[in-house]
């Protein structure tokens, strides 16, 4: 099965300033990497997406950019607020091709912004 | 905007106890999934939904869980005999195809 490894794991930046989160994935076959924002307590919500057939996608200050060679892909968020400041999950299908599209998850990175 | 929502919120339960999750899909969404998550770890796969039957379930999915989907909007998560490293988040998620939106949860505590 897919295995996902997510790095790092905790992250603090300055208000402003960039974050970069990074993920690599085992599985070839996998075309579908989404990204998940989760505050304390709640739901993982999805934040933006990528499949396999562009390199890049961008949504306002986020932006997830996918290299298939290597097997990575990596969450770029700019212009950092407060309200960035969550856990995020990478995650990659669990069985690509199957017909079926369950996500094996990263272990996720604690973002702090510091005002 | 339509969400997947859970009843119920936080459930207490005793050792050995039964318990019924319950989550509303998207409407015109087609595969249903339930995760976990235990406290300040990463989600996890249980099992997955379509057409009626399980697609895919992993290794923790054993013989104590099940799954269905009685009428046309509702999803279960049975645990027959729960046990104390049950206790988690669960949450159950839907999709058309490969985008999955989650619901808000159900706390689990097995005391």
């Amino acid at each position: 099965g897919e295995n996902v490894e997510q790095h790092p794991s905790t992250l603090s930046v300055q208000e402003g300033d960039s974050a970069v989160i990074k993920c690599t994935y085992s599985d070839s076959a996998s075309n579908y990497f989404p990204w998940y924002k989760q505050e304390l307590g709640k739901r993982p919500q999805l934040i933006i997406d990528i499949r396999s057939n562009v390199g890049e996608k961008k949504d306002q200050r986020i932006a997830v950019t996918l290299n298939k060679t290597a097997k990575h892909f990596s969450l770029h968020i700019t212009e950092t607020q407060p309200e960035d400041s969550a856990v995020y999950f990478c995650a990659a299908p669990s069985s690509p091709g199957a017909g079926s599209y369950q996500l094996t998850f990263g272990k996720g990175t604690k973002l702090s912004v510091i005002p | 905007e339509p969400e997947v929502t859970q009843t119920p919120s936080h459930q207490v339960t005793q050792m050995g106890q039964e318990v019924i999750l319950r989550c509303v899909p998207i409407s015109n969404h087609l595969y249903f999934y339930w995760y976990r998550q235990i406290l300040g770890q990463k989600v996890e796969f249980l099992v997955s939904f379509y057409n009626n039957e399980i697609s895919e379930k992993s290794e923790i999915f054993d013989d104590q869980f099940s799954v269905e989907r009685p009428d046309g909007s509702n999803f279960t998560l049975k645990i027959r005999s729960t046990k104390l490293e049950d206790s988690a988040m669960y949450f159950c998620a839907s999709s058309e195809l490969d985008t999955q939106y989650f619901g808000p949860g159900t706390r689990l505590t097995v005391l």
